[in-house]
This record gives C-alpha cells, structure tokens and sequence, in this order.
C-alpha cells in the first residue's frame, strides 16, 4: 500500500533559526497537502501542491513538491513561537482523489 | 459557511463496552467524510471513508465499523473497545470535487480504554 514518511520525527529550534521538514512516497502522488496542528488541536489545512517542481510560499513558510512528484518539503525561515506544533504531509494517490495518506509528523518546539 | 462537529469530546470506556461516536457536517452538500485515529505523539492513521450515503470504505481491518445513514452524518462504532482502540478520533470532510480538496477536521474525540 502506499506510504508516506516523513523527517525528521521531531525539531528543536531556537527562535529565528531555519526548520525544514521532508515527506517522501514511495509512489507517485496526484499531489500533496500540508497540515499543521497545534498541541491539543485538530490539524489545519495548510497548502496544496499539484505540479511537478511546484513552489508556494505563504510568508515565512516555503513549500515545494518533486519534480518526480514523490517528495515534498517545508521550509520555515526564521522561526517563531507561534510556529510551534506538529506539521504532517498528506499525500493522495494516483487513482483515488478521496484517499488522504498522511505522514507521521514532524514535531516542532521553538524556543523563545 | 460550513462546519464540523464531532461529540463527544473525550470519552472514558472499560474494555469491552460498546463505542459509538458522531460526526455531522453543516453547511454542504454530499462531503467525502473520513475518520481519522492518532495515537499519542503519532500520525494520522486513515480508518474509514465514505464518498456517499452507505458507501463506507475500510483501510485497516480491526474491532471498528462506520456507518453513514445521512448525507452529514458519519457515525464510527465498535461492539467491544480493546485496550489498543486508545487514541484521539478526528472526523473530517472535503467537498471532494476537482483533483482533491481540503480536509476539514472536527475537533476530535480523545477516548481512553481502561
């Protein structure tokens, strides 16, 4: 079946320093969300990506999809606190649009 | 606008009782619903999803069913909690038009098996 793993499981920062988190398939997606839940929260959709080397930017975060389409990461430059939580990859098949495979997780502290 | 809501909020069973928890979605028409588990410090873990009244689809053979009897309204059940079914329980929809939408989470159910 497919899977999708992501890295690294958990990230220690000091505010204003960089974070990158990777997701990577072991199949071709049709295309990639991102996800971020806060401690004690439900995850909150984040962004889409479809196309191949596709790069999106919402402030300070960054993300981009493969060109191969089989890998995805986030990048957050100069962190802050309000970025702590944990940040999932939702990957999506290549012939079902309604199955949603998440990644484990990166699980990100900033420290003040 | 639409939303979400998944009751109850947390939930304290001992092994063996029954479970029923609820997921109805306002404000849209035909969502793709889905339930979700995660275990603590974990991923999401897809359990079910249903594009449809009665359509349900099952990822991961276990003690759980779902059932859809309404348009909104997506229900997850078991006949006898195990110990294992512990977790946090997120109910969500998307609108499931086009190449893929959103998800759109519930708050979620935190259940406790004694």
């Amino acid at each position: 079946g497919q899977q999708v793993m992501q890295i690294p499981q958990y990230q220690h920062v000091q505010e204003g320093e960089d974070f990158t988190t990777y997701c990577n398939s072991s199949t071709t997606l049709s295309n990639i969300q991102w996800y971020k839940q806060r401690p004690g929260g439900h995850p909150v959709f984040l962004i889409q990506l479809v196309k191949s080397g596709e790069v999106k930017k919402q402030k300070r975060l960054t993300f981009q999809f493969g060109e191969a389409k089989k890998n995805s990461s986030l990048h957050i430059t100069a962190t802050q606190t309000t970025d702590v939580g944990t940040y999932f990859c939702a990957g999506l098949g290549g012939y079902n649009f309604n199955k949603f495979y998440f990644g484990s997780g990166t699980k990100l502290n900033v420290k003040p | 606008s639409q939303t979400i809501h998944q009751w109850p909020a947390t939930l304290v069973q001992p092994v063996g009782s029954p479970l029923s928890l609820e997921c109805t979605v306002e404000g849209t028409s035909n969502p793709n619903l889905y339930w979700y588990r995660q275990a603590a410090g974990r991923g999401l873990q897809l359990l079910f999803y249903s594009v449809g009244i009665g359509q349900i689809s099952s990822e991961v053979p276990q003690n759980l069913s779902a059932s859809r009897p309404q348009d909104r309204q997506f229900i997850l059940s078991s006949k006898k909690l195990l110990l294992s079914d512990s977790g946090f329980y997120l109910c969500a929809w998307s609108s499931g038009v086009g190449v893929s939408s959103p998800l759109h989470f519930g708050n979620g159910t935190r259940l406790t098996v004694t």
